[in-house]
């Protein structure tokens, strides 16, 4: 069975420039969350989704981050513009039912911003 | 000023030896806990679940235990081996609320 699937896996850019991650949640789930992992913060929740609609974006950093849920097999999130700081580990992560089920994640997109 | 990284515990064990790791959850509204486990360059992997009306939930050689008393979960695992080396983190779920929390995990170092 196909996971949760990111893209792109690594991505090296500068600062300043928009960055897009890229998501593709397990069929049939209609939870997707964004992480973001780091050495000194550990796994942040930034943003979740049900049926495609934002629940919390309390974690998201700043305004320079936003995501986005088309449709119920495709997120985004995105920073525009990235800096430095924003270098981590950004994970993506599908369950069914929320807070009574299991999240299932992506294998990350490792972001370093030059 | 001086940026201090996350210094997760390490726990060592042999092969073959049972390996027990803590975990203090901070919400007491947390209904529901998972433990995962992440290998280097990979997300974290589901491993058990537990609801706050159980206490002890067993698996392939897993078990969780959870003190809602005093708010902690161990995961336990049989017969250690290498492929188990990974860094181990819980997870508190307090559903009502729709909150989300991860600890910082434990490194669980397997020598042969």
């Amino acid at each position: 069975d196909a996971g949760v699937i990111q893209s792109p896996r690594h991505e090296v850019t500068e600062m300043g420039q928009e960055v897009t991650l890229r998501c593709k949640p397990i069929s049939g789930h209609d939870y997707l969350f964004w992480y973001r992992q780091t050495m000194m913060r550990g796994l942040e929740l930034l943003i979740y989704f049900n049926n495609n609609v934002p629940i919390d974006d309390s974690g998201m950093p700043e305004d320079r981050f936003s995501a986005k849920m088309p449709n119920a097999s495709f997120s985004t999130l995105k920073i525009q513009p990235s800096e430095p700081r924003d270098s981590a580990v950004y994970f993506c992560a599908s369950s069914t039912g929320g807070g009574n089920q299991p999240q299932h994640f992506g294998d990350g997109t490792r972001l370093s911003i030059l | 000023g001086e940026s201090v990284g996350l210094h997760l515990p390490t726990l060592s064990v042999q092969e073959g030896d049972n390996s027990i790791i803590n975990c203090a959850y901070s919400n007491s509204a947390s209904d529901y806990f998972i433990w995962y486990k992440q290998e280097s360059g990979k997300g974290p992997q589901f491993i058990i679940d537990i609801r706050s009306n159980m206490d002890k939930r067993q698996g392939q050689r897993v078990t969780v235990l959870l003190n809602k008393t005093v708010k902690h979960l161990s995961l336990q695992i049989a017969a250690t081996q290498p492929g188990d080396s990974a860094v181990y983190f819980c997870a508190e779920i307090a559903y009502n609320f729709n909150k989300f929390y991860f600890g910082s995990g434990t490194k669980l170092n397997v020598k042969p």
